[in-house]
This record gives structure tokens, C-alpha cells and sequence, in this order.
């Protein structure tokens, strides 16, 4: 079955490191999203790409980035990771047409920056 | 402007009917989507409405109204499971872009 999946599932890292999630999806989605989720926030969109590489930048892109090699992987590399960074990043893939546009997503991946 | 805004918390009675309003300013709107998702997991896709009316699907129901710029979530014979958040997301038909609201967290009690 088609799916999207996410990794590492946990990750703890220190301020100052480079870290990168990795999301993958089989579906062969052109639409492709990096969001955050935070208590009293809910979902805030991060990047997003339409297409092999194209990117563009959400309401909280500072800090982060993504590149799009090609359709299945949108690696989200958070440059300088930032105790603010710690939150929970779920990755999002859909398949690009205008009407009934669902987004289907990862199973998230719970960051710690300490 | 953007924004979506639904109520933080409800509660309710296994068996019984709850109704989760969600308000919406969307540029560009294209329709209306409630995920759910339950502690600790992805939000899973539930409904999506782009008309004006309501939209059955088994214990779940949408309404929406462009007009008022307001949809609701109907649950029906809610059963222990249910307790979960509810997101209303607001698309954009021009970025294909979705705007969440904070989510409801429901909790179905015995």
C-alpha cells in the first residue's frame, strides 16, 4: 500500500547542531508540506513544494529548510537547531489537484532540542 | 486575513450527539476539511465540503455555509474512541494550501 513515513520517530538533539527529518512518500504526490504542532498553536505550515525543485516558504520557514531532488523525499534540515525548535513536525503529501485537495500525513516526528 | 477559530475542549456522553462549530476567513477559499487525531498520532482525514449543505458519511457529518463562513462536525452515537481533536482546516484553492484551526479536543465520557 502506498504510504508516507517519517524518521527518526524521536529525536534529542543539542543547540547549534544540524538536524534533518526525513519524509517519504510513495503515493507519487506532486504536493508536498513540513508542518509544526505546538500546545495552543495547532498546525503552522513550515515549507512546502509542488514539485520536483520547487520550494516555497510557510508562516514559520525561519530556521529551516527544504530541497526537492525529487517527488517521493522532502528533507526538512533545520540549520541551527534552536530550543524554540522542539515540537512535534508532521510531513503531509497531496496529490495536487485544485478541488478536494486532502492532505495525507506521516506519523510526526517528536524533536527535543536541549 | 486568514483564520479559522473553533472552541478548545468539549466534552460529552458516550452515546450521545456532539457538535463542533468551526468559524473560517480564508483567502482565496475552496473548501472546508476536519481531520482527527487522537493523542500521540497524524490527523487523519474525515470530511471535506466545498458546497453549501451538509455531507454524510455513516456517524460523522459537515455542514457548511459560505455565506456565514461557518461549518460544523457532527458526531452521532459518539462511542469511547471518538475522544480525540477534531482540526478544521480551511484550503485555498489558489496555493492549495491549508489553514488549520487549534483543534478541539473532545473527551466522550461513561
Amino acid at each position: 500500500d502506498a504510504e508516507i513515513t517519517q524518521s527518526p520517530r524521536h529525536k534529542i538533539t543539542e543547540t547549534g547542531r544540524q538536524v534533518t527529518l526525513a519524509c517519504h512518500q510513495t503515493w507519487n504526490h506532486n504536493n508536498m508540506f513540513w508542518y509544526r504542532q505546538d500546545l495552543g498553536h495547532g498546525l503552522r505550515l513550515i515549507h512546502y513544494s509542488y514539485g520536483v525543485q520547487d520550494t516555497n516558504k510557510g508562516e514559520v520557514s525561519d530556521g529551516y529548510s527544504v530541497s526537492r531532488s525529487n517527488t517521493e523525499d522532502l528533507p526538512l534540515t533545520l540549520e541551527s537547531a534552536a530550543s524554540s525548535q522542539t515540537s512535534v513536525y508532521f510531513c503531509a503529501s497531496s496529490e495536487g489537484t485544485i478541488a478536494k485537495n486532502i492532505q495525507y500525513f506521516g506519523a510526526g516526528t517528536r524533536l527535543s532540542v536541549l | 486575513g486568514q483564520n479559522i477559530d473553533q472552541p478548545t475542549e468539549m466534552t460529552a456522553t458516550e452515546g450521545a450527539i456532539v457538535q463542533i462549530n468551526c468559524t473560517y476567513q480564508t483567502s482565496g477559499f475552496n473548501g472546508l476539511f476536519w481531520y482527527q487525531q487522537h493523542a500521540g498520532e497524524a490527523p487523519t482525514f474525515l470530511s471535506y465540503n466545498v458546497l453549501d449543505g451538509l455531507e454524510e458519511k455513516g456517524r460523522f457529518s459537515s455542514f457548511l455555509s459560505r455565506s456565514k463562513g461557518y461549518s460544523y462536525l457532527l458526531l452521532k452515537e459518539l462511542q469511547m474512541k471518538d475522544s480525540a481533536s477534531y482540526l478544521c482546516a480551511g484550503s485555498n484553492g489558489n496555493t492549495g494550501k491549508l489553514i488549520f484551526g487549534q483543534g478541539t479536543t473532545l473527551q466522550v465520557k461513561p
